[in-house]
């Protein structure tokens, strides 16, 4: 099956900072979404970036589907951002999504 | 429009015991999806329904595990005599057809004692 991996796995960072996150996969892809996972358990829709960029408030996203990434950025980070991450995608044929396993981001005072 | 719906958000059963999972998509989907995650780990795929088909089960156990989606009403995730290892957090998504954003509901969590 196709494989989705995220970097880095951890990240401590100043609020006020900026971050770009990695999630690389191993084949074409017909869907690929970004979620945060708070603190609470719950996972919250950020995107849907099969390809191309998209920005939402201080959320950003490009997928280069031709070179099977993406990134998600997050500029000037607020502790409310702090939480997991996570990159899924769906390659054709398929419509189970394929989680990464997620970077954890830890946003200080 | 109300997001996708689970209930109940918090289950505990003792070992040996039946749990059912209840999932009521958004409005307009049809296509619902179930994931588990275990603790300290990403979302692992179960099934995939569409109304009164299992379409991709792929990643259900074979055993213990069965899920519905009827005509009427939500969709279910049975599991027969849970045991420890079962524990873990369901996640139902649903979308309005194929090659769409998956949405997610709040989940539920099963702890087995």
């Amino acid at each position: 099956g196709i494989q989705v991996e995220q970097s880095p796995p951890d990240l401590i960072l100043q609020e006020g900072a900026n971050s770009t996150l990695r999630c690389n996969f191993s084949d074409s892809v017909n869907n690929l979404q970004w979620f945060h996972q708070n603190p609470w358990g719950q996972l919250i829709n950020l995107f849907y970036i099969p390809s191309g960029t998209k920005q939402n408030g201080r959320l950003s996203a490009t997928t280069v589907a031709t070179e099977r990434y993406s990134l998600l950025y997050i500029s000037s980070s607020q502790t409310t951002d702090s939480g997991v991450y996570f990159c899924a995608v769906a390659n054709f044929g398929n419509e189970k999504l394929t989680f990464g396993t997620g970077t954890r981001l830890t946003i200080i005072p | 429009n109300a997001g996708v719906m689970q209930n109940p958000r918090h289950l505990v059963r003792r070992r040996g015991q039946e749990a059912r999972l209840r999932c009521s998509p958004m409005k307009g989907h049809s296509h619902v999806y179930w994931y588990r995650q275990l603790p300290e780990e990403g979302l692992k795929f179960m099934v995939y329904l569409q109304k009164e088909n299992i379409i991709d089960e792929s990643g259900m156990p074979k055993e213990r595990f069965s899920a519905e989606f009827p005509k009427e009403g939500p969709s279910i995730l049975r599991i027969q005599q849970v045991v420890r290892g079962d524990s873990a957090a369901y996640f139902c998504a649903s979308s309005p057809g194929t090659i769409y954003e998956q949405y997610f509901g709040p989940g539920t969590r099963l702890t087995v004692t």
